[in-house]
């Protein structure tokens, strides 16, 4: 059980058009989704919490009008990169929060290698 | 929630078990200490986690000093998959966010 998956696992575009990726938990419901973006040789860096049926909480620095967030379901997250440039090619993760009895485990999806041309 | 320091890179020889030391003296009485591991490529994979307790499952053990300052991951035999990225993060159960510092980077050695 417990498993996340993300679609699609790769994706390239142009600059200027908009990416959407989907992060889903596939066997359980999660109330609090996140998104994490990683660079090359870099650890993980978060970058919004989401939460079921109300608006996303976005780390410093991270523009909320770039990274678009929708949680609409408890299974289903999705990221949005608005207007896509080069520098926001990264490998983007997310996470599923399932809580379950008095643990708070994460439980990460496989990531999304998105590549701006 | 509290900063951990973790070596930045780590060998052992497959088959021997690999010890990933983790400090972590800010830590407040209500933090608990987490593994996960990145293999490349791959989003994170949750070990273990533990309070103050020695913590054991069916991939590691995990033992926390008495002071909760530093802990080690254990991993008893270690073999080729597990080489990979482990991150030490400090969390407050209420806390949902985890926060990733740069890691110790685990070569497993045939």
């Amino acid at each position: 059980g417990a498993v996340v998956s993300q679609h699609p696992s790769r994706v390239i575009c142009k600059s200027g058009t908009s990416v959407k990726i989907e992060c889903r938990s596939l066997d359980f419901q999660a109330t609090t989704m996140f998104w994490y973006r990683q660079f090359p040789k870099q650890s993980l860096m978060l970058m919004a919490t989401s939460n079921e049926g109300s608006k996303a909480t976005y780390e410093q620095g991270v523009e909320k009008d770039k990274f678009l967030i929708n949680h609409a379901s408890l299974t289903l997250s999705t990221l949005t990169v608005t207007s896509a440039h080069p520098e926001d090619s990264s490998f983007y993760i997310c996470s599923a929060r399932w809580a379950r009895g008095r643990s708070n485990e994460q439980f990460f999806g496989p990531g999304t290698r998105l590549t701006v041309l | 929630d509290a900063k951990t320091t973790q070596p930045p890179s780590m060998d052992c020889a497959e088959g021997r078990a690999a010890n990933l030391p983790c400090n972590h003296s800010t830590i407040s009485g209500n933090e608990y200490v987490y593994w996960y591991r990145q293999i490349h490529s791959q989003g994170p994979q949750y070990i273990i986690h533990g309070l103050k307790n020695n913590e054991t499952n069916e991939m590691a053990s995990l033992i926390i000093t008495e002071d909760r300052k530093s802990s080690t991951l254990i991993l008893p035999h270690a073999t080729l998959r597990d080489t990979a990225v482990y991150y030490c993060i400090v969390r407050m159960d209420s806390s949902y966010k985890l926060i990733f510092g740069s890691g110790t980077r685990l070569l497993v050695r045939p």
